[in-house]
């Protein structure tokens, strides 16, 4: 298996709603990522988590948590989201830390979220 | 701050050309990727390039990772339709770091 899923393929969501992202990988990697990506432009990195402990933030609101609940499965939630939060949200998996492997990125096919 | 400058952003020619696509930076790259995106879809990543001065081919597509590992290029030979999309360039620092994409460059093969 070498591929990233990610669920829903889209969502619509009201500003007072609570929803997640969710996002599998069976290769192995022990890092993974949430970035966000804007129409016409590259993707932002949102966090990383390296060994199922979150190791960067991007100075991200708080109303989006990542959680991390075991080693294949990346979870994003979402509270009180804004209009302009709307983008694609990727995930990513690599196997960056173990054995001095390069830093290669496997991305999902992302999540299309629409905030009303 | 590492960043990437990437060149052109867009680029519109007809099938059967050539075209170069550049990506530049101040900083030292542990590695650098270049990955292909279709519009709603996430990025696919064509090549990894780690040694200065390598040189990889995929294809019609030749990646070179420039010796002092800050600039790459891209270089696609008789473009074809179906080489149309978003190319975006990414470098990264060591372990498990976020990747630092350039601007991307909106590629159109015309037919």
């Amino acid at each position: 298996d070498t591929e990233v899923t990610q669920t829903p393929k889209h969502l619509v969501m009201g500003m007072t709603n609570k929803k997640s992202l969710k996002c599998e990988q069976h290769m192995g990697h022990r890092a993974m990522y949430w970035y966000k990506q804007k129409a016409k432009k590259p993707p932002e990195l949102m966090f990383v988590y390296s060994y199922e402990k979150l190791s960067i933030n991007e100075s991200v609101p708080s109303r989006f948590s990542p959680e991390c609940p075991n080693s294949s499965l990346l979870n994003l939630h979402l509270h009180a989201l804004q209009p302009e939060d709307s983008a694609l949200y990727l995930c990513a998996s690599s196997l960056a830390g173990t054995s001095g492997a390069p830093n290669e990125q496997f991305f999902g096919p992302g999540t299309r979220l629409t905030v009303l | 701050t590492q960043l990437l400058e990437q060149s052109p952003q867009f680029l519109s020619i007809q099938e059967g050309e050539n075209l170069t696509v550049y990506c530049n930076s101040s900083s030292v790259f542990s590695s650098l990727q270049w990955y292909r995106q279709e519009p709603g879809e996430g990025p696919v990543l064509l090549v990894t390039v780690v040694t200065g001065g390598e040189v990889k081919k995929l294809k019609r597509l030749t990646f070179q990772f420039g010796d002092a590992r800050k600039d790459s290029s891209l270089h696609i030979t008789a473009a074809q339709p179906g080489d149309t999309g978003l190319y975006l360039c990414a470098g990264v620092g060591g372990g498990a770091d976020g990747l630092t994409f350039g601007k991307g460059t909106h590629l159109i093969i015309q037919p």
